[in-house]
Formats: structure tokens, C-alpha cells, sequence
């Protein structure tokens, strides 16, 4: 049973770049949840999806955005890139539909912008 | 003042020392409660998870959740070098649509 499955490992990109991270959710799960962990911190809740729609965001700009498909894998997209958005980007599934609330994390995308 | 508060650390023990782990919080509509251990560079791994109050054990890792004081702890017994990580809480509010809450994480490190 493939757990949670993130790509690519890793990335490198410039300032106002754009960049795509993609996740495949754990067997049998329907929720994907991401995260933004900065070095020395824990991970930031940035939003989450289920049935193809974002249901909850945390405090993140729009530069921030989403999409689920109907196989239940997951995009994170991150427009006009900073500095500060070096990180490592997790991806966590779980189902809500059996009311399962423990998250199953990723490796991550560590992403580096220079 | 955070939701989720978790001393960082770092806390070094020697081999088969007994390791306490500890967070705060302070929303108390948090009811499932969870151990992440995170290796560095790597994404977390689940160790545990409790639901509402009352101790888990699982091998050499226990769990315990004290609602009335905002309170939860992990023990690991016969601590091996191969347990040095960070060690994040995590929290959860019942029903709906599900954020985690984390806290910093504490880093620790096994000395054999």
C-alpha cells in the first residue's frame, strides 16, 4: 500500500517564478491537506481540499492556490515566488468521508528560491 | 500567544535514558492528539495519536493527554540513538474539515 507520495523532491527556482508541487493522497483517503514548513518551525497549515474544493485556508496570500482532482491528487501552486517562500512544502492525506482525522504526511518538496 | 506551545529544545539524553516530551495548549476544542517524529530533511512520520484524554502505549513510546490541564506528554522508554529526531505535537478539533496544529517540534538527540 503506496503511502503518500509528493514530487519532486526537490526544486530550484527564481524570485517571481512560478512553481507546481504535486501530491498523490494515501490508498483509500479523499482529503489532501499542505503545509509550509520554514527551517526550525513546524509546519504552517496552508489549505485543504476535499471533493475538489479548497474547504479551509490558513494565512496565506493568493499567491498561494490549489486544485484536486477526481482521482484525489493534489497541485499546490505558488505564483510570483519570494525569498521567503524557501521551505519545505508537505503534503498530508486522510479521509474525511470515514471520519478518519489523522494525517498522513509525505516526504516533502523542498523548495529553494534564489 | 500560540495555540500550540512546545519548548524546541535541543535535549540530549544518554542511551536508555527515559525521555519525557511535552506541549501546552490552549484551545480547548482540541480532541485528537498526535506525535509526528520528523527526521531531518524528511516529512513527518505518525507515532502515536490519542483521542480526548488518557494514556496510549505502543511499544516503547507512551502517549499521555491531560485536557484538564492543556496538557500532553510522550514517553519514550530505553531511548536508542536511532530515536534522535524532532518530535513534533499536533492537534486537531473534532469533526469537519481537519487542520492540524503544530507545534514547533523539540529536537533531541540519543547520545549512545
Amino acid at each position: 500500500d503506496a503511502g503518500v507520495t509528493q514530487s519532486p523532491t526537490h526544486l530550484i527556482k527564481t524570485r517571481g517564478q512560478q512553481v507546481t508541487l504535486r501530491c498523490s493522497p494515501k490508498s483509500g483517503h479523499d482529503t489532501v491537506s499542505w503545509y509550509q514548513q520554514a527551517l526550525g518551525q513546524g509546519p504552517q497549515f496552508i489549505f485543504q481540499y476535499y471533493e475538489e474544493e479548497e474547504r479551509q485556508r490558513g494565512n496565506f496570500p493568493d499567491r498561494f492556490s490549489g486544485h484536486q482532482y477526481p482521482n484525489y491528487s493534489s497541485e499546490l501552486n505558488v505564483n510570483a515566488l519570494l525569498l521567503g517562500d524557501s521551505a519545505l512544502y508537505l503534503c498530508a492525506s486522510s479521509s474525511l468521508q470515514l471520519a478518519k482525522n489523522i494525517q498522513y504526511f509525505g516526504a516533502g518538496t523542498r523548495l529553494s528560491v534564489l | 500567544q500560540k495555540e500550540v506551545e512546545q519548548d524546541p529544545g535541543p535535549l540530549s539524553v544518554p542511551e536508555g535514558a527515559i525521555v519525557s516530551l511535552n506541549c501546552t495548549y490552549s484551545n480547548s476544542a482540541f480532541q485528537y492528539f498526535m506525535w509526528y517524529r520528523q527526521y531531518s530533511r524528511k516529512g513527518p512520520e505518525l507515532l502515536m495519536y490519542t483521542y480526548s484524554s488518557g494514556n496510549k502505549e505502543d511499544g516503547r513510546f507512551t502517549a499521555q493527554v491531560d485536557k484538564s490541564s492543556k496538557y500532553i506528554s510522550l514517553f519514550i522508554r530505553d531511548s536508542q540513538p536511532s530515536d534522535s529526531a524532532t518530535y513534533l505535537c499536533a492537534m486537531i478539533t473534532s469533526g469537519g474539515y481537519q487542520k492540524v496544529t503544530f507545534g514547533i517540534g523539540t529536537k533531541l538527540q540519543v547520545i549512545p
